[in-house]
This record gives C-alpha cells, structure tokens and sequence, in this order.
C-alpha cells in the first residue's frame, strides 16, 4: 500500500510566521504535489516535484516555496503566513499500477491568526 | 480560471436512489478523467477513471459517462447507500500526468 504521511493534522500559526509542513513517502515515486483545498473551490495545486531538487510551479504558487532534498520528503514552506492562507494543506504522489493515479496524505489543517 | 466545472455544489438523495454528479472541461489536451472521493478527515482516493476513448465505464454501482464532443462527463452512483455519503471531486489530466485539475467538489448526502 501508498503511505503519504503528512507530520501534522493541525497547525495554529500567527501572522508573519515561517511555516514548514513536511509531506513524506514510503515508495520510490519521483512526482510528488501539494495542493489546498477550500470550499467552492476544489483542491488547487500550489507546487509540483518530478525529482529531488527539481519542482514546478502550479497554479496557485504565490507565498508559498517548497524543498525536495531527498526523494522521499517533499515540503511546503509559507515564507510569511497570512490569514489568507488557512486552509486544508494535502500533499500527494503518483502512482498506481499504470503511473497515474494520485494518492494522498490525509491533510493539515492550517490555521493563521 | 477553473480548468474543470463540477455540479452540483451538494446533493441529497435517498437511499436507493441515483446520484448524479457532473463535469464539463474545455482543454481538449485533457485525455484521462479520474473521479475521487473524500470522507471527512481523509484526503481524496481513487473511485473511478475513465479514458476519451470509451463512452462508459462501469464498476459496481459506480459507472462514468463520458461525452467527447460535449467536453462532459458524469458520474452516476446507482442504489446509493448512506456509506456513499462523502465529497466527490471529478479531475482532468493531460498526458504528461505532471498536473491533475480537479473540480470544485459534489458534497452527497444520502439519506436512509
């Protein structure tokens, strides 16, 4: 079985804070993803990594970075947290028998204040 | 812009009835369409996946409707049972699979 294990369920974090949520796997798959998920609005990607060191930017990457330095971990960064940005955070990879289906963490719940 | 349209935002239905959840999408580079399904406090996983080359595709009580030259497809849950109550989100992936574009998300109640 996929494991994609997100280190927190929740965060409370103030305004202007540097946060880090760690997303791990337990398989060799190079593309890994985070995206957030609000209300009315689905899940959005914010970043994409097809290989350590190597990450793309999806459609929301705006005050968001994110470091892959080994395979197995990929991680999100809020370089200043702002209101704005609590929200469901759910990391993933691919995978499956033909590659192409996505499996994910089960999420952080991020709250700034 | 929302790549993806998903409708309707929640839906109640009886047990034993039909759940019906739509999708509409304009990329026509677009060539693979998985449906997921989240129960609270999980992430999303895999339900059903259906490729443009087929019109349906069926497992279970889960079937996918898929109309190319409309850009639209479905799902229909038959018989649905108060365990299907969860958010559906349909997506839409180009070939590369780099990106998967999921819809705005179908809340479903089943009632019993």
């Amino acid at each position: 079985d996929v494991k994609v294990t997100q280190s927190s369920r929740y965060l409370v974090k103030r305004t202007g804070e540097k946060v880090f949520l760690e997303c791990v796997q337990d398989m060799d798959h190079e593309n890994m993803f985070w995206y957030r998920q609000d209300p009315g609005l689905g899940l959005r990607l914010i970043y994409f990594s097809y290989d350590v060191k190597m990450k793309e930017k999806g459609d929301i990457p705006e005050g968001y970075s994110v470091s892959r330095e080994k395979k197995e971990r990929f991680s999100l960064i809020l370089e200043s947290a702002s209101t704005n940005q609590t929200s469901m955070y759910l990391c993933a990879i691919r995978g499956g028998r033909e590659n192409t289906e996505a499996f994910f963490g089960q999420g952080t719940r991020l709250t700034v204040v | 812009q929302q790549q993806v349209k998903q409708s309707p935002q929640s839906l109640i239905v009886q047990k034993g009835g039909i759940s019906i959840i739509n999708c509409a999408y304009e990329n026509t580079a677009f060539d693979y369409f998985p449906w997921y399904q989240q129960f609270p406090g999980k992430g999303p996983a895999l339900l059903i996946a259906i490729r443009p080359d087929v019109s349906e595709k069926k497992e279970g009580r889960f079937t996918i409707s898929f109309n190319k030259s409309a850009k639209q497809f479905s799902l229909h849950i038959m018989d649905s049972q108060p365990g299907d109550s969860a958010t559906y989100f349909c997506a839409a992936v180009e070939g590369n699979f780099n990106k998967f574009y999921f819809g705005s998300g179908t809340k479903l109640n089943v009632k019993p």
